[in-house]
């Protein structure tokens, strides 16, 4: 079985510039959730996909956007990028969501940005 | 808003030592999952608690949720240098779809 597939694993950027992270879940989850790991911050939570909407989202900027299409796989979208927005970014997924049982999570997309 | 601390933040110790992580939220919780995540590499899911004042067992791990589902802990019997990560606990926050992260407990191993 496949497990959670996040392209790209790394990625240099320009302040301003924006991008865009994919994370493909065990086939058959409906859960796609993302986080950010700093080291000063840890991890943090940003949003959950589930079926294709958008069940909650964390305390970040609107410039952090995601999304999630019909075959489950999720993109997340963060815009005018800036210093502070370096960090691995995670993708998680799950059978049947946050809280009722194990997330899986990706390698994660190492994002610098200069 | 809701935190979930956890203590110590770093460990250090001789393989062959017991090593606990604690982790305190300020609001209850609905369940608590732990997590291990190795040095570059991701987070690696150990186990969920649900009960209030539930204990589990996986080898020499040890797991237990507070009487109060506000606090948990992770007791690793004599360490191994395999043992080494940064252990996190996590929980949704009652049903909201909002997951909240420890801040995590880093543990070395010395052999």
């Amino acid at each position: 079985k496949a497990g959670v597939t996040q392209t790209p694993r790394y990625l240099i950027k320009t302040r301003g510039q924006q991008v865009t992270l994919s994370c493909s879940p065990i086939s058959g989850h409906r859960s796609v959730s993302w986080y950010q790991q700093t080291p000063g911050q840890g991890l943090q939570f940003l949003f959950e996909y589930f079926s294709e909407t958008q069940r909650n989202k964390g305390n970040f900027p609107g410039r952090f956007s995601g999304r999630q299409f019909s075959n489950s796989r999720s993109e997340m979208n963060v815009s005018t990028l800036e210093l502070g927005d370096s960090a691995l970014y995670l993708c998680a997924s799950s059978l049947k969501g946050l809280g009722a049982g194990e997330l899986f999570f990706g390698e994660g997309s190492r994002l610098t940005v200069l | 808003g809701q935190q979930v601390m956890q203590i110590p933040q770093y460990q250090h110790v001789q393989e062959g030592e017991d090593f606990t992580t604690y982790c305190n939220s300020s609001t209850t919780l609905s369940n608590i999952q732990w997590y291990k995540q190795r040095p570059g590499g991701h987070p690696v899911f150990l186990i969920q608690l649900v009960k209030s004042g539930e204990v589990k067992k996986q080898k020499r791990l040890t797991f237990q949720f507070g009487e109060a589902k506000k606090n948990s802990s992770l007791h690793i019997t004599a360490t191994q240098t395999t043992d080494v990560g940064t252990y996190f606990c996590a929980s949704d926050t009652s049903g909201t779809y909002k997951y909240i992260f420890g801040t995590g407990t880093r543990l070395k191993v010395l052999a």
